[in-house]
């Protein structure tokens, strides 16, 4: 049974280059969110797909920032033009359906460290 | 607004030893869960347990239990015969039923010591 994968681990770039993450969920998982943590604080929501579709997205989502999930299975993440204030986690969870959304459990794949220069 | 608060940035606890991580969550809703993660120095978040607003009984996994007081509206971790292992930081996080996303708070550091 496989987990939540996620593709770099890690990335440096410079300022104003784009960069794309890549997030494998667990096979069954309908469900894909993608958040953001920054040096000692808690993971921030940022976008959230159910199968292909993405039925929410955080302000925190800059139009710099775009996710797709084009099948239903794995997503990415793209940031065009970073910048400095980018440099964060960011991490991908899935979790399956159930029928009260308050019950479902995210799990989460290891990060990709983005450090922007 | 923060809705979820953890007030320990640091803990410690001596190996063996039980040790309790601190929780308070707001919400308007009646019906919403409430995990908790551990993160390792590596960066990935572990799932540790879940308590759900309408279970009446406190949630167990192994050697984690939650400490869930509806009325006071906290969701203490507690954490018995500590290892070393177990030295992370913690994030206490909530889903409220209309939300997508989840909620977490800043994070307590857990040191084990020998």
């Amino acid at each position: 049974d496989t987990g939540v994968s996620q593709d770099p681990r890690h990335k440096i770039t410079k300022r104003g280059q784009n960069v794309t993450f890549r997030c494998d969920p667990i096979s069954e998982h309908n469900r894909l969110y993608w958040y953001r943590q920054t040096l000692g604080q808690g993971p921030e929501f940022l976008t959230y797909f159910q199968n292909e579709a993405q039925l929410e997205k955080s302000r925190l989502l800059s139009d710099r920032f775009s996710a797709e999930r084009p099948k239903g299975s794995f997503s990415t993440l793209e940031i065009q033009r970073t910048e400095q204030g980018d440099s964060a986690m960011y991490l991908c969870a899935s979790s399956p359906r159930r029928t009260a959304p308050s019950e479902e459990t995210q799990y989460f794949g290891p990060g990709t460290r983005l450090l922007v220069l | 607004a923060q809705k979820i608060t953890q007030t320990q940035p640091g803990m410690f606890v001596q190996e063996k030893e039980a040790v309790t991580l601190d929780c308070t969550y707001d919400t308007s809703d009646q019906s919403y869960g409430l995990f908790w993660y551990k993160q390792p120095s590596s960066g990935e978040m572990i799932f540790l347990i879940y308590q759900g607003s309408y279970d009446e009984q406190n949630a167990t996994e192994g050697r984690y239990s939650l400490n869930f007081q509806k009325a006071r509206k906290s969701a203490n971790l507690v954490i018995s015969a500590s290892q070393l292992g177990d030295s992370a930081m913690y994030f206490c996080a909530m889903r409220e039923w209309k939300n997508n996303d989840m909620r977490f708070g800043a994070g307590t550091r857990l040191t084990v010591k020998p």
